[in-house]
Parts: structure tokens; sequence; C-alpha cells
């Protein structure tokens, strides 16, 4: 069974859309991320739910919309989408949001804007 | 500034041939993680790092942390194809909940 599963995997769409990409982790864990990764493979924490509560919003543009219907999902919804978006997408989650709580990942949803 | 930073940023080595990985912080560690990214795919987990000159194997793959906590080196011993992939470090435990990734780097293993 997969613990982090995110989709879609592959995601190309125009600049002005928008688009949803989904996250589910059958883990029972606490805490939801969400990651960007950049064409340098550089990773950055964009937004941390702890039990559907937004607890880290790390200066992303307004467009971009964590949501969770429960603790088990945490959706990202982004409106208006623009060229620089384009990236690597992951979801993680941990047991709880401490410090010492190992992340698990989901496999990454390439996003593409054209 | 980068908090973690990594080295070398990128790595070619014969199959075979031993290799290590540098992580350092600006700051005192407090949980250091290793994790590889094989390409196009997602994060794996290698190991988890607190205590000041801890180290931890996994099958050909050791971690250290040092005694200062603030560097940490990834270490293969015969590295193999199999090993090919982005070698990520990542801190936590600075700032509330936020979880920090080093620079990164991608390690090629020619057959």
């Amino acid at each position: 069974d997969t613990a982090v599963s995110q989709t879609p995997k592959y995601l190309v769409t125009q600049m002005g859309n928008d688009k949803s990409i989904k996250c589910e982790q059958n883990l029972g864990h606490d805490t939801m991320y969400w990651y960007k990764q950049d064409s340098k493979k550089f990773l950055k924490i964009m937004f941390s739910y702890n039990n559907k509560e937004l607890i880290i919003n790390e200066t992303v543009p307004n467009r971009f919309s964590p949501k969770s219907p429960d603790k088990a999902h945490l959706n990202l919804h982004i409106n208006s989408l623009e060229l620089g978006d384009s990236a690597v997408y992951f979801c993680a989650s941990s047991q709880t949001g401490r410090a010492y709580n190992e992340q698990f990942f989901g496999p990454g949803t390439r996003l593409t804007v054209l | 500034s980068q908090e973690l930073e990594q080295s070398p940023q990128s790595l070619i080595v014969q199959e075979g041939k031993n290799l290590t990985i540098n992580c350092t912080s600006s700051k005192t560690l407090y949980g250091l993680y290793w994790y590889k990214q094989k390409y196009g795919e997602g994060l794996i987990f290698l190991m988890m790092l607190q205590k000041g000159g801890e180290e931890k194997s996994h099958e050909k793959i050791t971690a250290k942390l040092d005694e200062k906590k603030q560097q940490s080196s990834l270490h293969i011993t015969a590295s193999q194809p199999s090993h090919a992939g982005i070698y990520l470090c990542g801190a936590a435990g600075w700032t509330g909940n936020q979880f920090y990734f080093g620079t990164g780097t991608s390690l090629t293993v020619i057959p």
C-alpha cells in the first residue's frame, strides 16, 4: 500500500488556468506538508497542516491555497498559473509536527505551465 | 543564504569507488536527516541523526554527525549504479515546525 500518494503525477497546463493537486496519506499522521522543488532541485517548504490547521505559510503567493478536508488529505489549489510555477511539487506527512519526526514523501507532481 | 549547504553539488564516480557527501549547517542541528531521490521520483528516507558524534549505517551507506552538531557526512562504500540519484540532507527544529533541505548532491555511478 502506498503511504503518501499524489495525483496527478504529471500536469501540463496553460498560463492563467486554475489547477489542483491532490495528496492522501494512509499513515494516520497528524501533519502534512507541501514542498516545491525548483529546476535546481532545491526543496522549499510551502505549507504545513496539523490536524487541519495551517501552521506554516512560507511567503507563498496567495494564488496557492492548501485545502484539507480531513487529516488524511491535503490538496493544493493553484489559481492563475504562471510560468514560474513550473516545478515538481511534493506532498509529505509526519506523525506530528515536531522536529524529530521523519517525513514521508509522495512521488511528486511535475507541473509544467506553458 | 542557505541554512544547509551540501558539497559537492554533483559527483560522478566509477562503480566500486567510495564517496562522501557533506552537509554543513550554519546553526546547531537538532535532527539531521538524509534522503535520497531517484530521478523523477519521490524522496526516500535513509537515516536520521540526533546526537553529536552519532554514526549510523544501512547496507553500504554510513552517515555521521559531528560532535558540534553542525556538519554531517554521508559515506557510500563500493558504490553501485543503484546508488545514483540526488542526496538531500534535511534539518528541523530551528523554528517551530519548519523543515529545511540542503542544496542537494547529484550522484552518478558509471558501471
